[in-house]
Order: structure tokens, then sequence, then C-alpha cells
């Protein structure tokens, strides 16, 4: 079965950091795109990050740049997400997702979310 | 960056009926890359669309897309009770990738 599992959510006081992580199985984690995407209580979707297959190239909307870091782990089909200087808007569901088949694609799996909530 | 808006915010329909999703672009979507899903609430979003209509895997024929440019649209048939949800189109022509707030469909 094609899974996607987060880990490391909670709770965190503005300004701090925390680390998130996914981990994939069912498929070939090395050969996809892989992104986060996060909804705020009672909000849309937004994009936050998307990496590379190799971890070469890394992209993210611009309210998390310099903040937040993509990265990922192919012998351990795992996706990160540190998150540093968080902000009370930053309190979200984080969705680890596979990006269907380019860079900037759609996503067809989902895994189940990880709540971050920033709050003093 | 491109915004999308969705319409209505709510829609009301009774099972049985058809349901008819508008989205619009601020600027034209590369390639028709437009996307649509559904989400329910205590959970994560499913692909229905791609391609702007393109059915992803598993998905039933009553769900289908149209579109292209600005305006596109997610038609649903012959409604089913499990499909009263939220549904967001997304684009992935243009970086930043951007969704719209999103289309209520509720029973009547």
């Amino acid at each position: 079965e094609v899974q996607l599992v987060e880990s490391g959510g909670g709770l965190v006081q503005p300004g701090g950091s925390l680390r998130l992580s996914c981990a994939a199985s069912g498929f070939t984690f090395s050969t996809y795109y892989m992104s986060w995407v996060r909804q705020a209580p009672g909000k849309g979707l937004e994009w936050v990050a998307t990496i590379k297959q190799d971890g070469s190239e890394n992209y993210y909307v611009d309210s998390v740049k310099g903040r937040f870091t993509i990265s990922r782990d192919n012998a351990k089909n795992s996706l990160y997400m540190q998150m540093s200087v968080l902000r009370v808007e930053d309190t979200a569901v984080y969705y680890c997702a596979r990006s269907q088949y380019l860079r900037f694609d759609v996503f067809d799996i989902w895994g189940q979310g990880a709540m971050v909530t920033v709050s003093p | 960056e491109i915004v999308l808006t969705q319409s209505p915010g709510t829609l009301s329909l009774s099972p049985g009926e058809r349901a008819t999703l508008s989205c619009r672009a601020s600027q034209s979507v590369t390639s028709n890359y437009l996307g649509w899903y559904q989400q329910k609430p205590g959970q994560a979003p499913r692909l229905l669309i791609f391609g702007a209509s393109r059915r992803a895997t598993g998905i039933p024929d009553r769900f289908s897309g149209r579109g292209s440019g600005t305006d596109f649209t997610l038609t649903i048939d012959r409604l089913e009770p499990e499909d009263f949800a939220v549904y967001y189109c997304q684009q992935h022509g243009s970086s930043p990738i951007t969704f719209g707030q999103g289309t209520r469909l509720e029973i009547k």
C-alpha cells in the first residue's frame, strides 16, 4: 500500500523550532519530487516546499524562505521539514505529499497530516 | 503569483443532482496545469482531476473537469452522499503553486 506517515508535530513557542518527518512506503521514494503542504485551522491549502528526487534542488513559498528547510534521506525513504523562527501564523496541519510527475505538479498521495501549533 | 478564485463559496444541493464548481485564475494557467481535490473533515485532500480534465486513479466517472486558460469547471453528476465535502482547485503551471480558497458542497 502506498503510504505517507508524518510525525513530529506539537506545540512550540514563537521563535522556536520543530522538525517534521514523513515516512514513505509502497513506492519508489527516490524517484519522486516530494512536498509539504499546510492548512491553517479552518482555512485552505498552502504549498510550502518541494524537493527534487536527489535533494539537489529545493523550492519554497516566500513566507517560509530562510526559516524552513526541506530535506530527504532516500536510504530511509523519509522526508523532513526543519522549521525555525516559528511564528503564530505557521500554526497549521502540515501534510507530506507526493508530486505526481513534475517538479511543480498535483499531489497524488498525501499523508494524514501533523499538527503544528505555535503559541506563547 | 496566480490567484485562483472559486465560486460559489458554498453550494447546497440534494443527492442525485448535478454540481458545477468554478475556478477562475488571475492569469492563464500554463499547459492547463490545473487539478481538483476533495477534502472531507479531518482527512487529507484527495486528488480527483489533473491536467484540467484527466481523472486520477480510482475516481468515478461522475467527476469530470474541463476548461482552459483562466476558466475551469469541476462537474459532479448524480451526487452521492459521500460527495458532500470541500473542493479545492490548484494550479502548478507557475511558481508558486497556488490553491483556490475552496467550495463547500453541502446537503440541501
